[in-house]
């Protein structure tokens, strides 16, 4: 199963509005770490939150952390057209010596012009 | 962009055919990735290497099988390539900072 599963699956917003965005994963992380997706490209990296943290800001982004419920919501503020976009967590899995990255299933994000 | 290069990034090939994706990098990264990205399924891990000739099973990994006898090339194959294979293939490298960096994609088509 996933480690990382993001909700809701899909969200629609006007611009100018803020949008939030959660992800729950199942087992104990260094970092939990948010991509986006354009449609047709690559994941773009966005922001690290590491496991000892609670909050951190990046611009118009902010992330929570709440190791004791599994989970972290990404907050787009003041939301663009351009944010647009399917928006994913990952979670980091140390097994036997070696890190695996995990990714939820996305968020895909419709701001309205 | 962890000057990361996918080829080829766009393939059609038929059913039982041997197909082998290229992962490139230039930075000297340990950690590279293959993923798979599905409608419905987000990216799901094939295989993953923590060093050359050092490499592990992901969640997915079956009919897949990868190659890394350098450290900048870490290869994808198809054995026998089905139509539930028809998806689109990101490779990845892990930085230093921990944080993962994807390739552009390879957008493979079996018919």
């Amino acid at each position: 199963s996933q480690q990382g599963e993001e909700d809701p699956q899909a969200l629609s917003i006007q611009e100018g509005e803020n949008a939030t965005m959660n992800c729950s994963y199942k087992t104990s992380i260094n970092n939990l770490q948010w991509y986006r997706q354009n449609s047709g490209r690559g994941l773009v990296h966005l922001i690290l939150i590491r496991s000892n943290e609670r909050e951190k800001h990046s611009g118009r982004l902010r992330v929570t952390l709440d190791t004791s419920k599994k989970s972290s919501s990404l907050l787009i503020t003041a939301s663009r057209a351009a944010d647009t976009a399917s928006y994913f967590c990952a979670t980091d899995e140390w097994t036997s010596g070696t890190y695996k990255y995990i990714f939820g299933t996305g968020t895909r994000l419709k701001v309205l012009a | 962009d962890a000057g990361i290069t996918q080829s080829p990034r766009h393939k059609v090939t038929e059913t039982g055919t041997p197909v082998t994706l290229r992962c490139h990098q230039t930075e000297n990264h340990r950690y590279m990735y293959w993923y798979r990205q599905d409608p419905g399924h987000g990216l799901r891990l094939i295989h993953y290497s923590y060093g050359v000739k050092d490499t592990d099973k992901g969640e997915v990994s079956d009919g897949y099988s990868v190659s890394r006898s350098k450290t900048e090339d870490f290869l994808l194959t198809l054995e026998s390539a089905t139509s539930s294979q028809t998806s689109v293939y990101f490779c990845a490298i892990l930085s230093s900072g921990n944080t993962i960096y994807f390739g552009e994609g390879s957008w493979l088509t079996v018919v």
